[in-house]
């Protein structure tokens, strides 16, 4: 069964720390894609990268950035957390020209 | 940018009855796609829609893409507990583009 698999499902972090968030997925997917979902607001695309070192900012890249020195992984770096980016992060890859995004199961980040 | 109308926002339905679901847009969109995420999981695909007026099932769930291609439903007959979650149509405005514009989603509870 093809897989997006995010590496924490919960994670409780300090104000300032440095966060990552891992994605890797095993289906050969160019596309991956960085959301975070907040009641009321839906899915927001943070980051997406459609080939190995390549990345575009999505809607609200302020305070990410992104890494992908590999094809199955994408990787999510808060550089400094703040409370406001306690959320929770949905990780999604997708073949090139393909519009079928098949998501992670999510990572419930918490900054304290 | 592009913004993705979906209403309901939640409904409460006894198990057994009919459920129906719409999005509307302003933009034409080249494929809409339904979501569905259960509590605490990722978003999971349930019916893609390539073509004006096209009309899918899937299994109990059928859903339509609007002439305009700009907007389209999803109904769920007969429901039953497990079809509880969040609901979440997508839109992507050219094929082979790298973004989907999702809705805000319909939460579903279902009372047994």
């Amino acid at each position: 069964d093809v897989k997006v698999t995010q590496s924490s499902r919960y994670l409780v972090k300090r104000t300032g720390e440095k966060v990552f968030l891992e994605c890797v997925q095993d289906m050969d997917h160019e596309n991956m894609f960085w959301y975070r979902q907040d009641p009321g607001l839906g899915l927001r695309l943070i980051y997406f990268s459609y080939d190995v070192k390549m990345k575009e900012k999505g809607d609200i890249p302020e305070g990410y950035s992104v890494s992908r020195e590999k094809k199955e992984r994408f990787s999510l770096i808060l550089e400094s957390a703040s409370t406001n980016q306690t959320s929770m992060y949905l990780c999604a890859s997708s073949f090139e020209g393909r519009p079928w995004w098949t998501f992670g199961s999510g990572t419930r980040l918490t900054v304290v | 940018g592009q913004q993705l109308n979906q209403s309901p926002q939640s409904m409460f339905i006894q198990e057994g009855e009919d459920v129906s679901m719409n999005c509307t847009s302003s933009s034409i969109f080249n494929t809409w796609l339904w979501y569905k995420q259960d509590p605490g999981e990722g978003p999971v695909l349930l019916i893609a829609l390539y073509k004006a007026g096209e009309l899918t099932s899937n299994g109990r769930l059928t859903a339509q893409f609007g002439i305009t291609r700009k907007d389209s439903f999803l109904n769920i007959s007969a429901s039953i507990p497990s079809d509880v979650g969040i609901y979440f149509c997508a839109g992507q405005l050219s094929a082979g583009s790298y973004q989907l514009t999702f809705g805000k989603g319909t939460k579903l509870s279902v009372i047994p």
